[in-house]
């Protein structure tokens, strides 16, 4: 089975820099996905890693630790706009099957 | 990225009505689609998930005679809720990838309420 544990919910300041980890447990791991999603709506792509380091994009980076089963994305000069649900998602190398999400973290990004 | 559609965006259905939401890849073929539901504050929670050309597979305790899945063609799913009830009403999300390991895109999602 599958287990992937987040923060339930962060508040970072505009401007700042912010963290939000993930860590799982799963059988056959074969990529880590993050995911942004605002309210009401349908979660967007941000990143994937499926080997051990640093993936930057603009203003986010993923990490990725297969050993440690551990990964997290980072946040720089965080904007109004950035406030929304982060969602860390695991797949699996058996064929056929979903990503498996985390609960998701409520980032709100404060003035 | 790529672009998957759904409609309605909204619906609001009286209680024991069907309502049939649509899932479309328009820019790719999806050889697999999955169907989320998401209640408020809760993480997405998967459905079913269908191959073009064959039986859906659901996900235990998710009632296939309710939720009907048919994924007639490449581009195309649609989830019917079958006689709907209030605790039915939620966010429906389709997701879509072309092969095997691809990246999965999502829908906008379909919000059900019912009455």
């Amino acid at each position: 089975g599958q287990n992937i544990d987040q923060p339930t919910e962060m508040t970072a300041t505009e401007g700042a820099i912010v963290q939000i980890n993930c860590t799982y447990q799963t059988s056959g791991f074969n990529g880590l996905f993050w995911y942004q999603q605002h309210a009401g709506e349908a979660p967007t792509f941000l990143s994937y890693n499926v080997l051990d380091g640093l993936e930057e994009k603009g203003r986010f980076s993923s990490f990725l630790s297969r050993s440690k089963g551990y990964s997290y994305l980072l946040l720089k000069e965080l904007q109004m706009k950035d406030s929304a649900s982060y969602l860390c998602a695991v797949r699996s190398v058996q064929r056929n099957t979903p990503l498996v999400f985390g609960k998701g973290t409520r980032l709100s990004v404060i003035a | 990225g790529a672009v998957v559609s759904q409609h309605p965006s909204r619906v609001i259905c009286k209680s024991g009505t069907s309502v049939k939401i649509e899932c479309r890849s328009l820019d790719f073929q999806a050889t697999t689609m999955f169907w989320y539901r998401q209640f408020p504050k809760q993480s997405l929670m998967l459905m079913a998930t269908s191959n073009e050309g064959s039986k859906a597979t659901y996900e235990q305790g998710v009632e296939k005679d309710k939720f009907l899945i048919n994924h007639a063609s490449l581009t195309l799913s649609t989830l019917t809720v079958t006689s709907a009830h209030p605790e039915d009403s939620s966010f429906y999300i389709c997701s879509a990838r072309m092969r095997e390991g691809d990246t999965q895109y999502f829908g906008p999602g379909t919000r059900l309420t019912v009455l």
